[in-house]
């Protein structure tokens, strides 16, 4: 089993469409869990860090399930601008380590 | 606007040459990590350097190797370039014990091998 899975993608929405993202990871221990967003030819930045107890930042909701190693993105009224790829990213000790990615293009 | 610099930012270089890429760590940071990013695919962590010594590496041949100064930066050196060595290469810092910020990324050095 790979480190760290998602969602193959691509997905593509309308605008104004929710859509989620799924992750599993494979180490039980791990203890931190972000999802980042990179842009085409950029590098990936932090979008959001992601809480047991789930959190939610405007339109994004992220949430964690331990027991099943299971981590969710959730974007709500999708806009243009949230064209992206966006990256799961859980930690090893002391080093992260990154999903493939899961493409989202959101369409006019 | 990141606080780390990766230089230079586009190389070509030929098959079997060697490249060294730099990159300057956020004030405050004292860790550096090296991934390389192939078209299509995610960041593969290479190795992280901590007081200047390697800290973790992941599944990279010997020819990939770093250093850290004592300033923080760093340094990624790969010999004998291949085609595949093709790609994207980012350096992220962040302070070492502190897992839970994050990392913060530099723009990256994309890498052409002809």
């Amino acid at each position: 089993r790979k480190e760290v899975e998602q969602d193959p993608g691509p997905f593509n929405v309308p605008e104004g469409a929710t859509v989620a993202f799924n992750c599993t990871y494979s180490n039980s221990a791990s203890q931190s869990f972000f999802w980042y967003r990179q842009d085409c030819r950029k590098e990936p930045k932090l979008l959001m860090s992601v809480y047991s107890s789930g959190n939610e930042d405007g339109r994004f909701t992220a949430q964690l399930n331990r027991a099943s190693q299971y981590i969710s993105l959730l974007i709500r009224d999708s806009k243009l601008s949230d064209s992206a790829t966006y990256l799961c990213v859980v930690n090893y000790g002391q080093n992260f380590v990154f999903g493939p990615g899961t493409r989202l293009s959101v369409l006019p | 606007e990141t606080g780390v610099t990766q230089s230079p930012t586009h190389l070509i270089k030929t098959r079997g040459q060697q490249v060294t890429l730099r990159c300057s760590s956020q004030s405050g940071h004292n860790t550096v990590s090296w991934y390389q990013q192939a078209l299509g695919q995610g960041p593969q962590f290479i190795f992280q350097y901590y007081r200047e010594e390697e800290n973790g590496r992941g599944n990279f041949p010997p020819r990939f190797s770093g250093l850290q100064f004592p300033n923080y930066s760093s340094e990624l050196n790969v010999n004998a370039l291949e085609l595949d060595d093709s790609a994207l290469y980012l350096c992220a810092t962040s302070l070492f014990g502190v897992s839970n910020y994050g990392y913060t990324f530099g723009s990256g050095t994309r890498l052409t091998v002809v």
